[in-house]
């Protein structure tokens, strides 16, 4: 059963600082998700890593998977208060459904 | 463009009251489609998936049942109510399994 760890769970940073968040998972994946999700609202697609070595860049996230590692990280540069958010990782299961795991989440607090 | 809607957006229920939550998509054809629950403070939890008219699958045990009478129409369905089935319940689609779920804008459930 796939099993999925994120840390840290809650992250309070300053702005203009970087910081990494890691995903770890337990059983072979090679597809893995990022959302975000903002305070009381639904979840928004961020990143889609599709094979092992996998790098994407959009703004100040960057996002990376090792498939080998069964980890992904997700890359803060220089925060801005409106990254403040919950983030997820969420591998794909292989094989029989193919559903996506999702971790507990990065609560992120970017305070100025 | 394809759309998902959800609703209502929230709600809240006596205890065993019964239950219907309906989403549906636009601007897509044979979706898969997916509930979740994400309780308060963690990660998605992932109900039930369809790949197509009348098929369901369950990944967790429970009082709750999802129906598909129609390609684009998903519905989570209660006969009693409990306690614990209070959340948030986020429906979702992809195109196919190896495509990004896009979610709704979700039901936050109450319980009393």
């Amino acid at each position: 059963e796939l099993k999925v760890e994120q840390n840290p769970l809650f992250l309070s940073m300053q702005e203009g600082k970087n910081y990494t968040i890691y995903c770890n998972y337990s059983t072979t994946s090679d597809r893995l998700y990022w959302y975000r999700q903002d305070p009381g609202k639904s979840l928004e697609s961020l990143f889609v890593l599709l094979s092992n070595g996998a790098v994407k860049q959009e703004g100040r996230l960057m996002a990376s998977l090792d498939t080998k590692a069964r980890l992904s990280t997700l890359h803060i540069t220089a925060a801005v208060h409106d990254l403040s958010a919950t983030y997820f990782c969420a591998p794909q299961s292989m094989g029989g459904s193919e559903k996506l795991v999702f971790g507990k989440g990065t609560k992120l607090t970017v305070n100025p | 463009s394809q759309t998902i809607h959800q609703w209502p957006a929230t709600l809240v229920q006596p205890v065993g009251s019964p239950l219907s939550l309906e989403c549906t998509v636009e601007g897509t054809s044979n979706p898969n489609l997916y509930w979740y629950r994400q309780a308060a403070g963690r990660g998605l939890q992932l109900l039930f998936y369809s790949v197509g008219i009348g098929q369901i699958s369950s990944e967790v045990p429970q009082n709750l049942s999802a129906s598909r009478p129609q390609d684009r129409q998903f519905i989570l369905s209660s006969k009693k109510l409990l306690l614990s089935d209070s959340g948030f319940y986020l429906c979702a689609w992809s195109a196919n399994s190896n495509q990004p779920q896009h979610f709704g804008d979700g039901t936050r459930l109450s319980i009393l």
